[in-house]
């Protein structure tokens, strides 16, 4: 079964830290996703990567970066934390889109981050 | 723009009720259609997932069908129980290679 893990279930911090939401897939994926979902509000794209070292802003970028140096690992940095940046925060995988009925994402537990 | 509508918002059904969830998008030229679960303070679960070529794909008690041509996508779920209470999501994706769009959910709550 593919495995996506989040670095931490629940994370609380303070504005103005920098905070570091870490991604690890196990099926060598090439592409990663980074989504944040809020009440009312769904699920929104922040970054996302088609390989190591590239990266492509969503729909929501503003506040967030994100850095692939391994295939494997996919980071969401927030430069500097504020309050409305509290939310759920959703790592996702896909292998290579093809022809086929497993092409879809694969999502990891969620992080909820409360920004104090 | 794209958009994914899922209605009701919410659905209370008592459990061996067959039911029905409703998804609707406004671009027909999809590249593909997916359901997803969604349990509370989790991540989501990819449950079904159509190709735009395809009319519907079941997986046990579960039956997704696409029509395209009226951007519509219903969820059948035969014999509820209990446990199929969750939040079920719908998704399109308009090409082969990047994001894929998310309606807002349907909460489902099945009454034991």
């Amino acid at each position: 079964d593919v495995k996506v893990t989040q670095s931490s279930r629940y994370l609380v911090k303070r504005t103005g830290e920098k905070v570091f939401l870490e991604c690890v897939q196990d099926m060598d994926h090439e592409n990663m996703f980074w989504y944040r979902q809020d009440p009312g509000l769904g699920l929104r794209l922040i970054y996302f990567s088609y390989d190591v070292k590239m990266k492509e802003k969503g729909d929501i970028p503003e506040g967030y970066s994100v850095s692939r140096e391994k295939k494997e690992r996919f980071s969401l940095i927030l430069e500097s934390a504020s309050t409305n940046q509290t939310s759920m925060y959703l790592c996702a995988s896909r292998p290579e889109y093809g022809e086929s009925s497993t092409d879809t994402q694969y999502f990891g537990p969620g992080t909820r981050l409360t920004v104090l | 723009k794209q958009e994914v509508t899922q209605i009701p918002a919410a659905l209370s059904v008592p459990e061996g009720e067959n039911l029905v969830l409703n998804c609707s998008f406004t671009d027909s030229a999809i590249y593909n259609l997916q359901w997803f679960r969604q349990d509370p303070g989790k991540g989501l679960t990819s449950l079904l997932l159509i190709q735009s070529s395809q009319r519907e794909q079941t997986s046990g008690r579960l039956n997704a069908s696409l029509d395209k041509s009226s951007g519509r996508s219903t969820l059948y779920i035969a014999a509820s129980q209990p446990g199929d209470s969750a939040t079920y999501l719908c998704a399109v994706s308009m090409n082969r290679d990047d994001k894929i769009i998310f309606g807002k959910g349907t909460r489902l709550h099945i009454l034991p």
